[in-house]
């Protein structure tokens, strides 16, 4: 079974340009989260899509962060302007759901962003 | 919303010991709890997973234990190898996954 997919692996941009990932997640999982990963922490979630609909966006930046799922399968991150705090692994996550919860929980490799 | 505290945040130990590692959570809803290893430039991957209806759970030198009154649990590493360095997360979910700060692991051959 092929993993979650992500790219690019590394990115580093300056202060105020924008950025975005892609992610493919485990085929046929229905749920995607996309996660925040600073240095030293662990992952906090960011946005979390069910098929092609959003779930929870609470933690979202959403003056600078937004997210899309098109088609209920792959999904891109894009931030707009990038700030320096910015700096971060992005970690996309895929599952499929069952009454009794998550199954098959799986995370990418990550993106690592550096904003200089 | 739930809170999950970690702890230690690094622990070293010498190859074959033990390592235990331990978490809190605050929702008493929370009915799932997986632990995940980190290795550098890797996304985390799952190493063992405990549901709410369940004490402990064991799967070769890894075990979990989970005591749902006092809400914690731990995980357990037994005959530790220098491979099993790394970063150890611990998460609980309900509605969604709340992940502790990360325990840093290294194991000295």
């Amino acid at each position: 079974e092929a993993g979650v997919a992500q790219s690019p692996r590394y990115k580093i941009i300056e202060k105020r340009q924008s950025v975005a990932f892609w992610c493919n997640p485990i085929s046929g999982h229905a749920t995607l989260y996309w996660y925040q990963q600073i240095l030293g922490q662990g992952p906090k979630l960011l946005i979390q899509f069910q098929n092609n609909g959003v779930v929870d966006d609470s933690q979202l930046p959403k003056d600078r962060f937004s997210a899309e799922r098109l088609k209920g399968v792959d999904s891109t991150l894009k931030i707009q302007p990038a700030k320096l705090e910015d700096s971060a692994v992005y970690l996309c996550a895929s599952s499929s759901l069952s009454p009794r919860g998550s199954y098959g929980y799986t995370f990418g490799s990550g993106t690592r962003l550096t904003v200089v | 919303g739930e809170n999950v505290e970690q702890h230690p945040s690094t622990l070293s130990v010498q190859e074959g010991d033990s390592a235990v590692i331990k978490c809190t959570y605050s929702d008493s809803a929370s009915n799932y709890f997986p632990w995940y290893k980190q290795e550098l430039g890797k996304g985390p991957q799952l190493i063992i997973d405990i549901r709410s209806n369940v004490g402990e759970k064991k799967d070769q030198r890894i075990a979990v234990t989970l005591n749902k009154t006092a809400k914690h649990f731990s995980l357990h590493i037994t005959e530790t190898q220098p491979e099993d360095s790394a970063v150890y997360f611990c998460a609980s979910n309900f509605n969604k996954f709340y992940f502790g700060s990360g325990t840093k692991l290294n194991v000295k051959p």
